[in-house]
């Protein structure tokens, strides 16, 4: 089945640690996003991919990292510099034109 | 910049009772207007694209239409499974591949 696998579905961070969040597809779209989604805050785009080796950043980028090193994969690291990560993550991916796909998203929490 | 609101932010129907949903974008150019659902705790579940003014798209009790200033998610005699949060996207003509959401609008439908 094709689609978008974002590992791991629940997340716990303690201070000051950076951790990775995983986000694959299959669909062999070329675009690829990260949002951060909090309560009646909608979607903010954190950076997002339209190329192999290339990326933007979004609305939110600070305190967040990416890399594209092949098609299939964008994962997103926040790190310490981010004072307030906890939030669910979600991961899209489109062609152009095309809705994007999303996966079904870490949850990430400060302990 | 490109900007999307959504309205009603909360809406609440009693089973079969119509309603509709707005979206009102500005954006340089439109390449694609996107509607979504998503339920608690899971990604958003894509629902229609639509590319210009006058477009219409149905999907059983769902029906959305688009104007060159707004969209509109139709719900005909809706059931409580229908309750969700829906998202509108737009993506802009152009070299970005950038979406931007609305902040949703949660739909409650009571039996």
């Amino acid at each position: 089945d094709g689609g978008i696998t974002q590992s791991p579905k629940y997340l716990f961070r303690k201070e000051g640690q950076n951790v990775t969040l995983s986000c694959e597809q299959n669909l062999n779209h070329d675009a690829m996003y990260w949002y951060r989604q909090d309560p009646g805050q909608g979607l903010r785009l954190i950076y997002y991919s339209q190329i192999v080796n290339d990326f933007q950043k979004g609305d939110i980028a600070e305190g967040y990292s990416v890399s594209r090193e092949k098609k299939e994969s964008f994962p997103l690291t926040v790190t310490s510099a981010q004072k307030n990560p906890t939030a669910f993550y979600l991961c899209a991916s489109t062609q152009r034109g095309l809705g994007a796909f999303f996966g079904q998203g870490t949850r990430l929490t400060v302990v | 910049e490109d900007q999307v609101t959504q309205s009603p932010e909360a809406l609440r129907l009693q089973e079969g009772e119509s309603s509709s949903l707005n979206c009102s974008y500005t954006v340089s150019g439109l390449r694609g207007l996107f509607w979504y659902r998503q339920d608690p705790g899971k990604g958003p579940e894509f629902l229609f694209t639509l590319y210009s003014a006058g477009e219409e798209k149905e999907k059983e009790r769902l029906k959305a239409t688009l104007t060159k200033k707004e969209s509109f998610l139709h719900i005909t005699a809706p059931k409580p499974e229908d309750s969700a949060t829906y998202l509108c996207a737009v993506q802009a003509r152009g070299g970005s591949e950038k979406l931007v959401f609305g902040k949703g609008t949660k739909l409650t439908v009571n039996p």
